[in-house]
Parts: C-alpha cells; structure tokens; sequence
C-alpha cells in the first residue's frame, strides 16, 4: 500500500515553455504532499509543500509564481514550471503522507520522480 | 535549519562484507527514517524509527535511534549487488499534525564489488 504515482517519469521541454507534473496517491488520501528537487549528486531539497484546499507553502528561495502548485484533491497535487530555462532542469520528486495519521508516525511515500530536461 | 550530517559520503565494499553507515545532527529529532534511492527513482522507506534507543530490523537490514536522540546507524549485513544505491537518513521538522517536513541527510553512496 501507500503508492505514489508521479507523472510523466521524464520531460524535455524548450526554454520558456512551461512544464507540468502530476503526483497521485494511488491507495489513499493525502492531504499533505510535498515536492522536492533534486540536483546530480545532491541530496533532496524541499521546495514546498502542498495542503489540499488552500494555498502551498514555499521554501525561502523558491519562487512562487514558477514553480505554481495546485493540490485540487485529497489524491492530486501538480507543480508547474512556469517559463522553464536550462537551470530548472532538475529531478523533482513528490511525496505524501497518509491523510489522518499523526505528523510523527507516519513517513512520506515518494514518487519514482520526474526527470525535467529543459534545452 | 536543522541539517543531517551523514557519513560516509561513499563506500565499495565486497559483496558478502557488513556495512554501517550512520547519521548526526545537532538538533533532537523525534523520528529517523532511512531511505534507499536507485539511480533516476525516488526514494524508498527502508526503516522508520519512533523512540530513542530503539533498534529495529527489515530482512538485512538493522537501524537504531541514538538514546541522545541527535543520531542513528544503518546496518547492512552479508551485503549484495542489488544493495547498491545511495542511502539517505531523514528527520522530520516542523510543527501541527500534517504539516512536519522531512530534511534529508546527504546520503551515501553504496557500491558493492561482485
């Protein structure tokens, strides 16, 4: 159980084009899911978290109105680059957490990632 | 913020060899988890961890949570190629039911010899 189920695995876009990325929980509801970047060698770095229903909240240095997520329902939250350029090119990962579980006893599920290359 | 320090960076071992690879941090955590990541995937729950001192196994696996709460180890015995990939430890941050974050360690990077 606990599958997330991100979409699509790999994108090459043009520079300036914008770029959007599905995560779904496929065996739950999550009302929290959250989207990391990762660069080669590097480790995961959050970017934002998704509450479903309102608004996201961002990590200082990520710019809200490029990286633009909407957390619709309990099973789907998207992040869409918006005027991507070459240094966006990154792994970006989603992960969630089962709705209704305690913060401290419940670990995040991640995605299998998407692998954006902007040329 | 709060930052996981994870050593080693990389390790190549023979397979068949026992590793152990652990994480610190300056800050008390409340929960450990550790996590597998295959090249171009995202990563996979190995171990979580709840209480201080706990010690908790999966298959070859053994990790445990330091009594100080400030870090925790990662065992892997009689190790073999598929355990080759980067190993991360990750604590939750934040506050409010739904809403902790996880910070990830820098993760270590596992080769196994056949």
């Amino acid at each position: 159980g606990a599958v997330v189920s991100q979409h699509p695995s790999w994108v090459i876009c043009k520079s300036g084009t914008s770029v959007k990325i599905e995560c779904r929980s496929l065996d739950f509801q999550a009302t929290t899911m959250f989207w990391y970047r990762q660069f080669p060698k590097q480790s995961l770095m959050l970017m934002a978290t998704s509450n479903e229903g309102s608004k996201a909240t961002y990590e200082q240095g990520v710019e809200k109105d490029k990286f633009l997520i909407n957390h619709a329902s309990l099973t789907l939250s998207t992040l869409t680059v918006t005027s991507a350029h070459p240094e966006d090119s990154s792994f970006y990962i989603c992960s969630a957490r089962v709705r209704g579980r305690s913060s401290y006893n419940s670990p995040l599920h991640f995605g299998n990632g998407t692998r954006l290359t902007v040329t | 913020g709060q930052q996981l320090n994870q050593s080693p960076q990389s390790m190549f071992i023979q397979e068949g060899e026992d590793v152990s690879m652990n994480c610190t941090s300056s800050s008390i955590f409340n929960t450990w988890l550790w996590y597998k990541q295959d090249p171009g995937e995202g990563p996979v729950l190995l171990i979580a961890l709840y209480k201080a001192g706990e010690l908790t196994s999966n298959g070859r696996l053994t990790a445990q949570f330091g009594i100080t709460r400030k870090d925790s180890f990662l065992n892997i015995s009689a190790s073999i190629p598929s355990d080759v990939g980067i190993y991360f430890c990750a604590g939750p941050h934040g506050s409010g039911a739904g809403s902790y974050q996880l910070t990830f360690g820098k993760g270590t990077k596992l080769s196994v010899i056949p």
